[in-house]
């Protein structure tokens, strides 16, 4: 079985701040997919990144950076220099295997609150 | 153009009813899928469908019944309302049903059962 975890509920901060999500996996498949998803208070999900299990290439793409680390199962995602409008719930979520019916186990969420 | 659609957006009800949640995505993907997300924010797998075929049945209650009459629609209806039933219901698509494919989502539909 799968799992995905978020300790962290909720992330205050000041603008401009920088904020690290925390995210750790479980999961017996070696093939993996690993990604992250905002959800801004009007409600909708919407993608920012996907990793697979063989590349541990860290990104960046403009303020968001992502921190993929087999040997401790995590997928830590940072925000620098935050904006208000990055007020949001941020999920981890992992998908396995290859077989058709794909699904994604989400972590619990981390809420970021960033205050002007 | 919105990529995932559903209908309604809200849904207040009263215990016993039947309803249904229907979504429409225009990207041309072969797999559907419902989501519940519950008051604590969690999210979690309901149904799948690649070509309308019944892929994923996550331990639903029967109660809950998916139906996909092409493989741009997948409706969800639900008999004998509970109040335990009260979430937001995400629809949700990808190109097919392999793991590498990202997830587009619908907007969400908030049931309220009274």
């Amino acid at each position: 079985a799968q799992k995905v975890t978020q300790a962290q509920t909720e992330i205050s901060v000041v603008e401009k701040e920088d904020v690290t999500l925390d995210c750790v996996y479980e999961t017996r498949d070696t093939t993996y997919y690993l990604f992250w998803y905002k959800q801004p208070p009007s409600g909708e999900l919407v993608f920012l990144i996907r990793r697979n299990s063989f590349d541990e290439q860290n990104e960046i793409s403009g303020r968001y950076s992502w921190n993929f680390q087999k040997s401790t199962s995590s997928f830590n995602f940072t925000i620098t220099a935050s904006q208000v409008v990055d007020s949001a719930v941020y999920f981890c979520a992992l998908s396995v295997g290859e077989a058709a019916g794909n699904k994604l186990t989400f972590g619990g969420g981390t809420r970021v609150l960033v205050k002007p | 153009d919105t990529a995932v659609s559903q209908t309604p957006k809200y849904l207040v009800t009263q215990m016993g009813n039947d309803k249904s949640i229907k979504c429409e995505q225009n990207l041309g993907h072969d797999t559907m899928y419902w989501y519940k997300q519950d008051s604590k924010k969690f999210l979690k797998i309901m149904f799948s469908y690649n070509n309308k075929e019944l892929i994923i049945n996550e331990t639903v209650p029967n109660r809950f019944s998916p139906k996909s009459p092409d493989k741009a629609h997948l409706n969800l209806h639900i008999n004998s309302l509970e109040l335990g039933d009260s979430a937001v219901y995400f629809c949700a698509s990808s190109q097919d049903g392999s793991s590498y494919n990202e997830q587009f989502f619908g907007p969400g539909t908030r049931l309220t059962v009274l």
